[in-house]
């Protein structure tokens, strides 16, 4: 059965301090790989696609990285304002659907 | 920037009432799909549409529920018969090709008392 796994559920870092986000995924054939934020009460906010193992994108404070089992989502010197809920989503082969994770809720303090 | 807009933010229903949520997709998108989120739990995928058609449908996704675009511009999701148990932000998506990102609009939240 195709199925993603994340972690931790909820990560409380400094602001500027460093961390990553886990995503395991069991899947027959994978098509993509999606990381999404979600704020409370909003749909979720599209940042990145991985299409195949090796594959890295970034965008800002966020870098996301793929293998043929997981994914990391690295955060940088994170902001207060990238206090969310992050999160990963696969679709597999022949399939319209995506498959999401139960997602990380991340807390930046100052 | 393109936005998938969802109409209304909340609705409140008596269990047993029919419901139509609205989605009006990002211009040049072709695919659509309705997804929803129970409180506290994981986005679920209910229905894909393509070409006027639905393309994938999930368990979730019974006979109470339809979707269609009426007008060639909006689409929409009904519930008929609605359950307690349908309660839920219900989120409309929609891409360009059926492999990529979906763009999410800010959801509908549907109570049934």
């Amino acid at each position: 059965e195709d199925q993603v796994t994340q972690s931790p559920e909820a990560l409380r870092l400094q602001e500027g301090e460093s961390s990553s986000l886990n995503c395991s995924y069991t899947v027959s054939g994978l098509r993509g790989l999606f990381w999404y934020r979600q704020d409370p009460g909003k749909g979720p906010e599209f940042l990145f696609t991985l299409y195949s193992a090796g594959e890295e994108k970034e965008k800002e404070r966020l870098k996301a990285t793929l293998t043929k089992k997981e994914s990391f989502l690295h955060i940088t010197a994170p902001k207060p304002e990238d206090s969310a809920t992050y999160l990963c989503a696969v679709q597999p082969y022949n399939t319209d659907k995506l498959i999401f994770g139960t997602g990380t809720r991340l807390q930046v303090f100052p | 920037e393109p936005e998938v807009t969802q109409t209304p933010s909340h609705q409140v229903t008596q269990m047993g009432q029919e419901v139509i949520l609205r989605c009006v997709p990002i211009s040049n998108h072709l695919y659509f799909y309705w997804y929803r989120q129970i409180l506290g739990q994981k986005v679920e995928f209910l229905v894909s549409f393509y070409n006027n058609e639905i393309s994938e449908k999930s368990e979730i996704f019974d006979d109470r529920f339809s979707v269609e675009r009426p007008d060639g511009s909006n689409f929409t999701l009904k519930i008929r018969s609605t359950k307690l148990e349908d309660s839920a932000m219900y989120f409309c998506a929609t891409g360009q090709t059926e492999v990529g990102e979906a763009f999410f609009g800010q959801g509908t939240r549907l109570t049934v008392v």
